[in-house]
């Protein structure tokens, strides 16, 4: 069964570095996430890209935050200036290509992003 | 704007038991409902949804879940509990108005004991 995969599983950074978390969406879908999850709290959303663009983005997501899709499988989330606050799971996601609200979306098993 | 709630922290249940983890939801409109599982080092994996038609759908593992439009509730069910159905369970909502943003509700932690 395809599914999503993330790269790292843990990344240790020290505040105020740059980090780039990796994902490789299922092949067939073209709307992609980023969610995460602060130890202890709930899942949220960050933000979704389509057609090589952002579609959406939360209040989180703000000029420290860039997403990518360098290539025809990778889906990146780079940190700028990593902070404390930004330790957390960071999951990947990806649903089928008409992007509809009611698709379920495929999510990685999550990188585990340490700032200290 | 779209809120989830899962009342309870932790819910207990001796194998073979049925289980119930509730959910109640806020949003204008007709909601899209899911309900997913995380197992410990693992992402969430869908288990069923809601869209619209029958109130009562199915899902992986035995899993069903009834959508209340008048209670506004999307609790999940099993009839016999496994050991191995210990895990954590979000509520996540969508809507066509918030496009794929799906908010998901703060997780239940279900611990079947044998």
């Amino acid at each position: 069964e395809p599914e999503v995969t993330q790269t790292p599983s843990h990344q240790v950074t020290q505040m105020g570095q740059e980090v780039i978390l990796r994902c490789v969406p299922i092949s067939n879908h073209l709307y992609f996430y980023w969610y995460r999850q602060i130890l202890g709290q709930k899942v949220e959303f960050l933000v979704s890209f389509y057609n090589n663009e952002i579609s959406e983005k939360s209040e989180i997501f703000d000029d420290q935050f860039s997403v990518e899709r360098p290539d025809g499988s990778n889906f990146t989330l780079k940190i700028r200036s990593t902070k404390l606050e930004d330790s957390a799971m960071y999951f990947c996601a990806s649903s089928a290509e008409d992007g509809s609200s009611y698709n379920e979306q495929f999510f990685g098993p999550g990188t585990r992003l340490t700032v200290l | 704007a779209q809120s989830v709630a899962q009342p309870e922290d932790q819910v207990n249940v001796a194998e073979g038991n049925p289980l119930t983890v509730k959910c109640t939801y806020s949003v204008s409109g007709n909601p899209y409902l899911f309900w997913y599982v995380q197992y410990p080092n693992r992402g969430l994996q869908f288990l069923l949804k809601y869209i619209t038609g029958d109130n009562l759908v199915k899902g992986s593992y035995g899993f069903e879940a009834e959508f209340n439009k008048s209670q506004t509730s999307f609790h999940l069910k099993k009839p016999s509990a496994l050991v191995s159905d210990s895990a954590l369970y979000f509520c996540a909502v969508s809507h066509d108005n918030y496009g794929q943003n799906f908010v998901f509700g703060p997780g239940t932690r279900l611990s079947v004991l044998p």
